[in-house]
C-alpha cells in the first residue's frame, strides 16, 4: 500500500512570512494527525482529525497555527506569521482506529 | 498534563551487546506504542502493547508493558549496527486518542 505523502519536504521562509504544508494519509485511514519534531526532541502532537472532525487540538498555537481536512482525506497545515522557533520537522500520520501510526517523510521548515 | 520520561537520553554500546531502554508515564496509560527513528528519518512503527503485564517479541527486539501500566521497556539482544536511531515509547491516556510521545533514547551502536 502507498505510504503517507507529504509536501513540501523542505522549506525555508522568513519571519513573519506564512507557510502551508500538505499530507495525503493512506487510503482508508480515518485517522490522520499532524506532529511538530523539534531537533532532539519526541514528536509534539499539534491536532488529531478524526474523519473530517477535530478530536484534539490542545496543543496547537491558535493565534499562527490552522489545520483542516476538507472530505476526511487530505490535510493542510498553516501557520501564519511564522516565528523562528517553529523552524521544526512537522510530521503527518495516519492511522486506522487501534493500530500504530503511519508517519510521512515530514516537512523540514527553517525560518529565517 | 501527561508526561513521559525514557531513560537513558543516549546510549553507546558496542556491536554485539545488549540495550534497554525504559519508559515511565506519570499516568495510567490505555496502551503504549513504539516507534523507532533512524537518523533523518521519520517514526516507524514497531509494536503496540495493551495488556497489562504483556511481552512480545519481535526476533532480537522484547518489548514489555508494566503491571500497572505505567511503565514499559524495549530490551534489545545482540545490538547490530542497523539498530542504530532513537526509540520512543508513545502511550496514550485514553483509547487510542491524544498519544503522547517520549523523550527518546539514541542509540549508537559502535562496531
Amino acid at each position: 500500500e502507498a505510504g503517507v505523502a507529504q509536501s513540501p519536504r523542505y522549506k525555508i521562509i522568513e519571519k513573519r512570512q506564512s507557510v502551508a504544508f500538505w499530507c495525503n494519509p493512506i487510503s482508508g485511514h480515518a485517522t490522520l494527525y499532524w506532529y511538530q519534531q523539534i531537533l532532539g526532541q519526541g514528536p509534539k502532537l499539534l491536532i488529531q482529525f478524526q474523519n473530517n472532525g477535530v478530536v484534539d487540538d490542545s496543543q496547537l498555537p491558535k493565534d499562527r497555527f490552522s489545520a483542516e481536512r476538507l472530505k476526511g482525506v487530505d490535510s493542510t497545515l498553516k501557520i501564519q506569521p511564522a516565528k523562528l522557533e517553529d523552524s521544526a520537522v512537522y510530521l503527518c500520520a495516519s492511522s486506522s482506529l487501534g493500530n500504530g501510526y503511519t508517519f510521512g517523510s515530514g516537512t523540514r521548515l527553517t525560518v529565517v | 498534563g501527561q508526561q513521559v520520561m525514557q531513560i537513558p537520553q543516549y546510549q553507546h554500546v558496542q556491536e554485539g551487546e545488549d540495550f534497554t531502554t525504559y519508559c515511565n508515564s506519570s499516568t495510567t496509560l490505555s496502551n503504549i506504542q513504539w516507534y523507532k527513528q533512524r537518523p533523518g528519518g521519520h517514526p516507524v512503527f514497531l509494536i503496540q502493547l495493551v495488556k497489562s503485564g504483556e511481552v512480545k517479541k519481535q526476533k532480537r527486539l522484547t518489548f514489555q508493558f508494566g503491571e500497572a501500566k505505567k511503565n514499559s521497556s524495549l530490551h534489545i539482544t545482540a545490538t547490530q549496527t542497523t539498530d542504530v536511531g532513537t526509540y520512543f515509547c508513545a502511550g496514550s491516556l485514553w483509547g487510542y486518542q491524544k498519544v503522547t510521545f517520549g523523550t527518546g533514547t539514541k542509540l549508537q551502536v559502535i562496531p
